[in-house]
């Protein structure tokens, strides 16, 4: 069965960083790209960032651009997010998501989400 | 950025009763889309892909339709445990994009 778990969430002071984890299980993280994508009341679904398998095509939103990193690490089959420089409208459910094949599929399979409440 | 437009933003409807949404996108999309079911408390779950397949598992009750920029998303026969909000959600470009959401409840 395909789970992903996040994990990392928590309440931070605008400024500060925190970092997600997604524990990959089921699959082989490997041949697939990984995504994050966040839920908040004001914003609603929105995509925030994009791995490629071998790592070599990342991508942003806008939003997070320059303040967001994403990484993972295949023999550990996990995903991550770095997140600095919060703010408050960074507010949100962060998913993990895996696409449904190895290519480009927009994000298929979600963890149940970990909360990130940016708030001094 | 493609905008993706759902409606309605809400729905009632009675058990057993066929329900459409709607979802344009702003710009020809071709089948690039997802169809994605959140229950309260719940994450999103994924139904359909390019459009009009059905991820396996899902009740044949549930379909999609369309290309280009106009998509449909259709329950045949209303089941209570489809009460429900839906997305829709392009992936022919980045930044993905989805849509606001369509609350359906029951009469």
């Amino acid at each position: 069965e395909v789970q992903v778990v996040e994990s990392g969430g928590g309440l931070v002071k605008p400024g500060g960083s925190l970092r997600l984890s997604c524990a990959a299980s089921g699959f082989n993280i490997s041949t697939f790209i990984m995504n994050w994508v966040r839920q908040s009341p004001g914003r609603g679904l929105e995509w925030v960032s994009s791995i490629s398998d071998n790592s070599h095509h990342i991508y942003y939103a806008d939003s997070v651009k320059g303040r967001f990193t994403i990484s993972r690490d295949n023999a550990k089959n996990s995903l991550y997010l770095q997140m600095d420089s919060l703010r408050a409208e960074d507010t949100a459910v962060y998913y993990c998501a895996r696409d449904l094949t190895s290519g480009w599929d927009g994000g298929n399979y979600w963890g149940q989400g970990t909360l990130v409440t940016v708030s001094s | 950025d493609i905008q993706m437009t759902q409606s309605p933003s809400s729905l009632s409807a009675s058990v057993g009763d066929r329900v459409t949404i709607t979802c344009q996108a702003s710009q020809d999309i071709t089948n690039y889309l997802n169809w994605f079911q959140q229950k309260p408390g719940e994450a999103p779950k994924f139904l359909i892909y390019d459009a009009s397949n059905l991820e396996t598992g899902v009740p044949s009750r549930f379909s999609g339709n369309g290309s280009g920029t106009d998509f449909t998303f259709t329950i045949s026969s209303l089941q209570p445990e489809d009460i429900a909000t839906y997305y829709c959600q392009q992936y022919d470009d980045l930044p993905y994009t989805f849509g606001q959401g369509t609350k359906l409840e029951v009469k």
